[in-house]
């Protein structure tokens, strides 16, 4: 149990769809964190979320877009995906800093497998 | 272009034996350093982590030791177990960049042999 989950952890949908991915953490942390996997890339780094706020958006198209309603709970909200958007989708969670950087590990969630038809 | 690269996509080692993962950085900014273990269908799990003031860290069957001049580090398993099989990823903290900048690697796939 790694204190981060993640719904749903299968999703397919259509391009012109409308769907949300959910992260949950129950460790106490207040940095969350939105990753992307594609086959054979590493993670790529979307979003950070900070004490609520957002500290990063690492270029990614307003498509994705990102929700921290508090502390513990991040949302993905996915409108009018590309099937090269197919990928998993990995949230993390760690500590945080007030000063925006740290060697604050992460912990992750087992992802959500996205398809896009 | 890729700051960090695990030029190994796959290793495989006798159980019992030692388990040498490798990294390598091209940015000299990074200083700190992790690894991260994943097994199929879930999230990648912290291992153990390594500042650039340190040469090595040790926790239990667990070391990382990094080479700053040669911007390298590696994960030793010693002794290997099959539990161990996994994809065993190499990140990199960017101070010079924002929070939550980890940069990761591609992943090596380890496989321990009974």
């Amino acid at each position: 149990e790694t204190g981060v989950t993640q719904t749903p952890r299968h999703l397919v949908m259509g391009m012109t769809n409308k769907k949300s991915l959910k992260c949950e953490q129950h460790l106490g942390h207040n940095a969350m964190y939105w990753y992307k996997q594609s086959a054979k890339k590493p993670l790529e780094l979307m979003f950070v979320y900070n004490f609520k706020e957002q500290t990063e958006n690492n270029s990614v198209p307003s498509r994705f877009s990102p929700e921290c309603p508090n502390s513990s709970h991040l949302f993905l909200h996915l409108h009018t995906l590309q099937p090269e958007d197919s990928a998993l989708y990995l949230c993390a969670s760690s500590h945080g800093l007030a000063g925006g950087r740290s060697t604050d590990t992460q912990y992750f969630g087992p992802g959500t497998r996205l398809t896009v038809l | 272009d890729q700051q960090v690269k695990q030029n190994s996509p796959s290793l495989s080692v006798q159980e019992g034996r030692i388990s040498i993962l490798n990294c390598d950085y091209t940015n000299s900014m990074f200083d700190y350093f992790l690894w991260y273990k994943k097994y199929p269908a879930e999230g990648p799990t912290f291992l153990i982590s390594i500042s650039s003031i340190k040469d090595k860290n040790e926790d239990g069957r667990f070391t990382v030791f990094l080479n700053k001049s040669a911007k390298h580090l590696s994960l030793h398993i010693v002794p290997s177990q099959p539990g161990d099989s996994a994809v065993y990823f190499c990140a990199a903290v960017n101070y010079g960049g924002s929070q939550g900048n980890l940069i990761f690697g591609k992943g090596t796939k380890l496989s321990v042999k009974p």
